[in-house]
């Protein structure tokens, strides 16, 4: 089993839908979770942290349920511009690497 | 903020011959930098994480003869591919730990073409 898996994707979907992305973990010491956003031929950007109470940030919402070893994204009113590849990725316990998903890619259309 | 300049951006070199990449803490130390590598399609592989004044450490299956890390200082970090192969070509690309926002700080990749 990979360390941590994504839906495979991709995710078609119109302007204004909302669109929800899975990833589980396999680690249970893992320690910090993150959502990145990879446009094509460039850097993972970080999107936003997850924590265990979940946060949100705009039209964006991340949970992280622990017992099931799971981390999602949600994201409302998608835009064109969220056209990407989103990964997960969560830290090993006691070090500061990241492991990232295969990502999931989402194309927004008008 | 906290910049990581890496380049190139890009090169094409020939089948055999070597390549170098460089990551550069613009803003702050990087005592330790992570180099992934990342294929169409695929998820950012951590290769190696490289560590100023030692031996970097490679992840398994990485062969350390053939990517060659060097930290010589707390500013730079490099990747020298070595007698590359079409099957090297990949996207490369380095993260320093521990700055930024959040924790961490990308540069912006290396897209190598060995032909």
């Amino acid at each position: 089993r990979k360390e941590v898996e994504q839906d495979p994707g991709p995710f078609n979907v119109p302007e204004g839908a909302t669109v929800a992305f899975n990833c589980t973990y396999s680690n249970s010491a893992s320690q910090s979770f993150f959502w990145y956003r990879q446009d094509c031929r460039k850097e993972p950007k970080l999107l936003m942290s997850v924590y265990s109470s979940g946060n949100e940030d705009g039209r964006f919402t991340a949970q992280l349920n622990r017992a099931s070893q799971y981390i999602s994204l949600l994201i409302r009113d998608s835009k064109l511009s969220d056209s990407a590849t989103y990964l997960c990725a969560v830290t090993r316990a006691g070090s500061y690497q990241l492991t990232f998903g295969k990502g999931t890619k989402l194309s927004v259309i008008p | 903020g906290a910049v990581v300049s890496q380049h190139p951006s890009w090169v094409i070199c020939k089948s055999g011959t070597s390549v170098k990449i460089e990551c550069r803490s613009l803003d702050f130390q990087a005592t330790t930098m992570f180099w992934y590598r990342q294929f169409p399609k695929q998820s950012l592989m951590l290769m190696a994480t490289s560590n100023e004044g030692s031996k970097a450490t490679y992840e398994q299956g990485v062969e350390k003869d053939k990517f060659l890390i060097n930290h010589a200082s707390l500013t730079l970090s490099t990747l020298t591919v070595t007698s590359a192969h079409p099957e090297d070509s990949s996207f490369y690309i380095c993260s320093a730990p521990g700055q930024g926002k959040y924790g961490y700080t990308f540069g912006s990749g290396t897209r190598l073409t060995v032909v």
